[in-house]
């Protein structure tokens, strides 16, 4: 168990660029999360996946956020057309779900976003 | 909806004082509740939880917290505060819905004065 690891850990773009990052969970785990942290604030839910499937999606900030997990393992998170304001710690985090027991996210060390 | 109110942004304490943070939430359901630890530049590491077996829970660095549900807080305590726990300190609540989602507070940055 090598814990949630994320890449790049800081990423610096001019406005207008488009990113992308990823996160792999760890390895038996079915959920991943990703979550944004912007400075002085709690970290922010986006969207979340089940193994492949992205079930819920409402939450991400617009629609030039978008993510995938399309073998239900490593994830990615793409922000098209940066903006200034989305710059933050985007966080990655998975767990095991197992019927209904409610289970822990366990936190990968984040990537930062500077954009200029 | 739910929501988690973290009252004071930054809390100081000396060096084996005690350590109280606290934390106030708002579901329509039953909640699981959190407490998580950011280091300066790291992710979050979790210290404790609750998901409704006993309201004394105990965590990792001799935290513990007690959920009260008349007042709808879970605040996060410790005897004897180190000066390797100056960090943020976060509350999380979780209604199970969403993947079971956490909705975070906006955080506790505790200082530890030697």
């Amino acid at each position: 168990d090598t814990g949630v690891s994320q890449d790049p850990r800081h990423k610096i773009t001019k406005r207008g660029q488009n990113v992308t990052f990823r996160c792999d969970p760890i390895s038996e785990h079915n959920r991943l999360y990703w979550y944004r942290q912007t400075l002085g604030q709690g970290p922010e839910f986006l969207t979340y996946f089940q193994n492949e499937a992205q079930l819920e999606k409402s939450r991400l900030l617009s629609d030039r956020f978008s993510a995938e997990r399309p073998k239900g393992s490593f994830s990615t998170l793409e922000i098209q057309r940066t903006e200034q304001g989305d710059s933050a710690m985007y966080l990655c985090a998975s767990s095991l779900s197992i019927g209904t027991k409610f289970e822990t996210q366990y936190f990968g060390p984040g990537t930062r976003l500077l954009v200029l | 909806a739910q929501s988690v109110t973290q009252l004071g942004s930054h809390v100081s304490v000396s060096e084996g004082a005690l350590v109280l943070l606290r934390c106030n939430y708002s579901s329509s359901v039953p909640p699981y509740l959190f407490w998580y630890v950011q280091y300066p530049n790291q992710g979050l590491q979790l210290l404790l939880k609750y998901t409704s077996a006993a309201t004394l829970v105990k965590g990792i660095n001799g935290f513990e917290a007690e959920f009260k549900k008349s007042e709808t807080s879970f605040h996060l305590t410790k005897p004897s505060a180190h000066m390797s726990d100056a960090a943020e300190y976060f509350c999380a609540v979780s209604e199970g819905n969403a993947g079971n989602m956490l909705t975070f507070g906006g955080g506790t940055r505790l200082m530890v004065k030697p």
